[in-house]
């Protein structure tokens, strides 16, 4: 089955704990990207990438990086967490940017105390 | 900066009666894209549409994309209750090659 697969979940976490968000896409995409959606802001971009070890800064991309080693993987890192960045994170990816449909993942409900 | 605006916000129905979002944008588009995200979901695709004036049905559901290409509509005929959820559209702007969201739609649809 196609899908995009983002772990955890859930997770609650303490102000500077690093921490990592998996995602993985078993569809060959190119395009890869991470958002954030909270209320009234809607999708933001954090960062997306074109093809492997090719990455670029979204709208909002301060207090996280990425890295795209493989082409299934795109990990959403989160070097010192700070409470601003608790909200909902969603992986997506398709075969291009843009022009194709993009896949989310499920999400991860990420709480920074 | 481009910017996608979504309005309403927020809209609450009665079951049966219709229900439409509007989607504009400061800049010229070079397609739209339009998803639905189910309460605990995530955004899931439900078409896009490319050419000026091109307008797309699924069902019960009209997607509209203006002359200009600078807007967008999704209407929704006798709304049942399993239409409620977020809806975004997404603009692809031509000069920088970026998807643009719109913040979103909620729908709450009374039985």
């Amino acid at each position: 089955e196609a899908q995009v697969t983002q772990n955890p979940r859930y997770l609650i976490t303490v102000t500077g704990k690093k921490l990592t968000v998996t995602c993985s896409q078993n569809m060959n995409h190119e395009y890869m990207s991470w958002y954030r959606q909270d209320p009234g802001l809607g999708l933001r971009q954090i960062y997306y990438s074109m093809n492997v070890e090719v990455t670029d800064k979204g709208d909002v991309p301060e207090g996280y990086k990425v890295s795209r080693k493989e082409k299934r993987n795109f990990p959403l890192i989160l070097e010192s967490p700070s409470p601003n960045q608790t909200s909902l994170y969603f992986c997506a990816s398709s075969s291009d940017r843009g022009y194709s449909p993009l896949h989310f993942g499920n999400g991860t409900r990420l709480t920074v105390t | 900066g481009q910017q996608v605006m979504q309005i309403p916000q927020y809209q609450h129905v009665q079951e049966g009666e219709d229900f439409t979002t509007y989607c504009n944008s400061s800049t010229t588009l070079s397609n739209i894209q339009w998803y639905k995200q189910r309460p605990g979901g995530h955004p899931v695709f439900l078409i896009q549409l490319v050419k000026s004036g091109e307008v797309k049905k699924q069902k019960r559901l009209t997607f509209q994309f203006g002359e200009a290409k600078k807007n967008s509509s999704l209407h929704i005929t006798a709304t049942q209750t399993t239409d409620v959820g977020t809806y975004f559209c997404a603009g692809l702007t031509g000069a920088t090659n970026k998807l643009i969201f719109g913040t979103g739609t909620l729908l709450a649809v009374q039985p």
